[in-house]
């Protein structure tokens, strides 16, 4: 069965320095991966998506994500965290090989960055 | 466009009332979707739509029913409300698959729903 998992609940990180927010998967056959984030009281915006291609992906707000095959884990990084990003991610991989394309979604990861 | 919009944006039901939560989108997507989020448990899907007139069970469906009469619409519905069912709802739509590839969903703001 499909599934993904943040280990991580709440990533601290400072102003300025990079940040890496973790997620595994497990799926049958090739993962299509996707991160979004949810800004307090609102609803979750798309990140950047891994379908094929390029292991780094670059998506909005300068975040990007890299696939790695062997570990199964396409994390979440940036290389200098603002304020502004503080919100909760999710990963998300795609459930199933039919055409409904159900996405499942992992517990999700509180990043702080603090000033 | 607006995108996804849902009513209401939040509500308090009494134990065993019924209510309907509305999702609209104005993008023309073939494909809706109802989650709901709970602390520490991310989003988990209720029931979806693969077009206007069919709906499917997704992973929690029990006490919930659904219905996509138009295109735009997607109807998520609470016949006896219990506790349990608190919780934030999140609609969610996208447009068909395109070729060899999956498009992203795009969610509306979400309903705070309280049980009492």
């Amino acid at each position: 069965a499909q599934s993904v998992a943040q280990p991580e609940d709440q990533v601290n990180v400072a102003e300025g320095n990079p940040l890496t927010v973790k997620c595994t998967y497990s799926v049958s056959g090739n993962p299509y991966l996707f991160w979004y984030v949810q800004y307090p009281n609102r609803g979750l915006q798309f990140l950047l998506k891994y379908i094929t291609g390029d292991n780094l992906v670059k998506g909005s707000y300068g975040f990007e994500a890299e696939f790695n095959k062997s570990q199964t884990s396409f994390h979440l990084k940036k290389p200098s965290a603002l304020v502004s990003d503080s919100a909760l991610y999710f990963c998300a991989v795609r459930a199933g090989m039919d055409s409904s394309y159900k996405l499942i979604f992992g517990s999700g990861t509180r990043l702080l960055v603090r000033p | 466009n607006a995108g996804v919009t849902q009513t209401p944006k939040f509500r308090v039901l009494k134990t065993g009332q019924s209510m309907t939560l509305l999702c609209a989108q104005d993008m023309n997507h073939e494909y809706m979707y109802w989650y709901r989020q709970d602390p520490g448990m991310g989003l988990r899907l209720i029931h979806y739509s693969v077009g206007e007139g069919t709906t499917a069970k997704g992973e929690v469906p029990d006490g919930y029913n659904v219905s996509r009469l138009k295109k735009q619409n997607f109807l998520l519905g609470l016949e006896s409300a219990a506790p349990s069912q608190t919780s934030v709802y999140f609609c969610a739509s996208r447009p068909s698959a395109e070729a060899g590839g999956y498009n992203e969903q795009f969610f509306g703001p979400g309903t705070r729903l309280t049980v009492l």
